[in-house]
């Protein structure tokens, strides 16, 4: 069946940076576009930006814009967000989200990896 | 580009319907038929419930509906179950070529 298992747990201080994971697997990885999701303690969720399946072409959104990278390796299938420059409102639950093409809408859930900001 | 506004909660009694509304721009939800909702229970992740504004992935219960007009987006649940109680956020497809979700709504089972 179709799994994205993100990594684990993270705490950093502020003005670091933060790599996460996400390993998919059931499915041919190539084929769909990868998102990023955040939800911060309390709050809502916010789209973070995609990874596009075959060219590899990345959309951020605006605030995160030169913080933000979103990479990703066909060979392991596994896709990759890294968050520059911390800050404590960066503290969140981050995951990982598939979507098949010209879909427009996230048919898989990685379980949520929790990244805390702290000093 | 600002979260599309749902309500803070919205209530009801078992058997009885609610409606969420999820109220965007001319930019997102007026724009584009790709309206989204999703169920979200703490602790797991979240759900897709319905997909193009109205239609439902195979294995969602079809008292789960969604409809559109304008710039607003809506979801009703019908025969409401004690289940149901999550929290549900809508997302839209922009025309920034990114995504904006809801506020995100409470939904309680009295």
């Amino acid at each position: 069946q179709v799994q994205l298992v993100q990594s684990g747990a993270e705490v950093k201080e502020p003005g670091t940076s933060v790599k996460i994971s996400c390993k998919a697997s059931g499915y041919i990885f190539s084929n769909y576009h990868i998102h990023w999701v955040r939800q911060a303690p309390g709050q809502g969720l916010e789209w973070m930006g995609i990874i596009k399946a075959r060219t590899g072409i990345t959309i951020y959104i605006q605030k995160l814009q030169g913080r933000v990278t979103m990479t990703r390796d066909t060979s392991t299938s596994t896709g990759y967000m890294e968050l520059s420059s911390l800050r404590s409102d960066d503290t969140a639950m981050y995951f990982c989200l598939r979507e098949l093409p010209d879909t427009y809408y996230f048919d898989s859930w990685g379980q949520g990896t929790l990244v805390t900001v702290s000093s | 580009q600002s979260a599309l506004t749902q309500p803070a909660s919205v209530s009801g009694s078992p058997g009885q319907s609610i409606t969420i509304s999820c109220t965007g721009t001319s930019s997102d939800v007026g724009a584009y038929k790709y309206v989204t909702w999703y169920q979200h229970h703490a602790g797991k992740a979240p759900k897709l419930i319905i997909y193009d504004v109205s239609y439902r992935p195979s294995g969602v219960s079809n008292r789960f509906s969604g409809s559109k007009s304008g710039n607003t987006a809506s979801l009703t649940i019908s025969r409401l179950q004690a289940e149901d109680e999550a929290d549900y956020y809508c997302t839209s497809y922009t025309s920034s070529y990114t995504y904006v979700f809801g506020s995100g709504t409470k939904v309680n089972v009295l």
